[in-house]
């Protein structure tokens, strides 16, 4: 069954601060992405990765960096966050570009 | 560019009962792959079915079938005999064939199901 795990699960940071979210797939998926949802909303694209080291800008990743350190791993940066990046945020896998993508349980990002 | 719409915002049925939640598209792309995600109270993304634009049978899994319109650009979900559980937020995405190295889904805004026994 895929795997697809997220830390942490709710985070609260300040206004310019740093903040690190974290994605670990054990489904040997090459694809990975991460996504934002806000209220009442669809998930919107911020960075996916199709290889280890390389990451590519998705539909919205001003603000964003994205790091992909290993197969397994994807994490997401908030360098400078701010209040609009209160979301939730979504990581999914899938094993190639055309295949279902399998989501993990989410972050809830609270920015004060 | 990509537009996936759920005109739908809400619909409530009674248990047991057939559902259909509609879905429409806009893509330039020849082919392309639509898929339905449902999101659980807990905020669980669930992967359920997808449609690949070159087939003409609708595809089914489970008590979850789909009514692919390709001229109509539209991709129904149906569920059949419903029930509790299936209360949740039901998503459609589209995957266009362009971007040989992206899976990038564009998703519509979601379609809130309440069952009531």
């Amino acid at each position: 069954e895929a795997a697809v795990t997220q830390s942490p699960r709710s985070k609260v940071a300040v206004t310019g601060g740093k903040v690190t979210l974290s994605c670990h797939q054990t489904n040997n998926h090459d694809y990975m992405y991460w996504y934002r949802q806000d209220t009442g909303h669809g998930l919107r694209l911020i960075h996916y990765s199709y290889v280890a080291d390389s990451t590519e800008k998705g539909d919205i990743p001003d603000g964003y960096k994205a790091s992909r350190p290993s197969q397994e791993n994807f994490s997401l940066i908030l360098e400078l966050a701010s209040l609009s990046q209160t979301a939730v945020y979504f990581c999914a896998s899938s094993p190639t570009v055309y295949a279902e993508q399998f989501f993990g349980p989410g972050t809830r990002l609270t920015v004060l | 560019a990509q537009k996936v719409t759920q005109t739908q915002t809400s619909i409530s049925v009674m248990e047991k009962t057939t559902v259909t939640m509609d879905c429409v598209y806009e893509t330039r792309d020849s082919s392309y792959f639509l898929f339905w995600y449902k999101q659980t109270a807990s905020g669980e993304i669930v992967f359920l079915i997808r449609q690949d634009s070159y087939k003409k049978e609708n595809a089914t899994e489970g008590h979850y079938s789909l009514n692919f319109q390709k001229p109509k650009s539209s991709i129904g979900l149906i569920i059949t005999a419903t029930q509790i559980e299936d209360s949740a937020v039901y998503f459609c995405a589209m995957r266009a064939n362009t971007g040989a190295n992206t899976g990038k889904l564009t998703f519509g805004h979601g379609t809130i199901l309440r069952v009531h026994p």
